[in-house]
């Protein structure tokens, strides 16, 4: 079973700061996905990666396949953001392993 | 909307009753799936289903039976719930093929039992 580790748990920044969340893997996967989890419970995906990096808005996600390892990074950070953050993967047909998510915090 | 309806959002329920959480994709995805959510462990895998006709357990399945009832519907059942079980529900589909898939998720079911 793939062991997924999401660090750190929890994370308070200030507006306007750039954010780093990690994400790694003990198996190889075909893909990774990163979701955001609101106050409310509703969850929303991301991205989605098999290799590179992609962009959307203020977020980038970037993954390491040999390092078995991703970051999703928020640029300019606002309080909207604020909301856990959640890393997931899967190997070809085999349901998605979640890690236990980053709880973060942007203060004005 | 396309989309993942699941019901109820709420739910209270008494130690030894029963309960049905519904869940319904619209998009046409075979893989279906029911997680629960606790605090401080992330999403763990209920049951799911690779295709209609298929069910299969997953991490934490005790206490709980599913059905695919066709390509759209996949139902969580709790026969005699229990505080264990009280917790957040979430199903989910997935959607695509090798390294490019999309994940869908109902908007949780938070039920308690007491």
């Amino acid at each position: 079973k793939n062991e997924v580790e999401q660090s750190p748990q929890n994370l308070t920044a200030q507006e306007g700061e750039f954010i780093t969340i990690n994400c790694s893997y003990s198996v190889g996967i075909s893909a990774l996905h990163w979701l955001q989890q609101h106050p409310g419970g509703g969850i929303v995906s991301l991205f989605m990666l098999s290799s590179g990096k992609k962009k959307h808005g203020r977020l980038i996600a970037t993954i390491n396949i040999q390092e078995k390892h991703s970051s999703l990074h928020i640029t300019a950070s606002h309080p909207r953001d604020s909301a856990v953050y959640i890393c997931a993967v899967h190997s070809g047909n085999t349901p998605l392993v979640f890690g236990k998510g980053t709880r973060l915090s942007v203060i004005a | 909307n396309a989309g993942v309806t699941q019901t109820p959002k709420f739910q209270v329920l008494k130690t030894g009753q029963s309960m049905t959480l519904q869940c319904a994709q619209d998009m046409n995805h075979n893989s279906m799936y029911w997680y629960r959510q606790d605090p401080g462990m992330g999403l763990r895998l209920i049951y799911y289903s690779a295709s209609e006709g298929t069910t299969d357990k997953g991490e934490v399945p005790n206490g709980y039976n599913v059905s695919r009832l066709n390509k759209r519907e996949f139902s969580l059942r709790l026969e005699s719930a229990a505080p264990s079980q009280t917790s957040v529900y979430f199903c989910a589909s997935l959607y695509g093929a090798m390294g490019n898939t999309e994940a869908f998720f109902g908007q949780g079911t938070r039920l308690t039992v007491v």
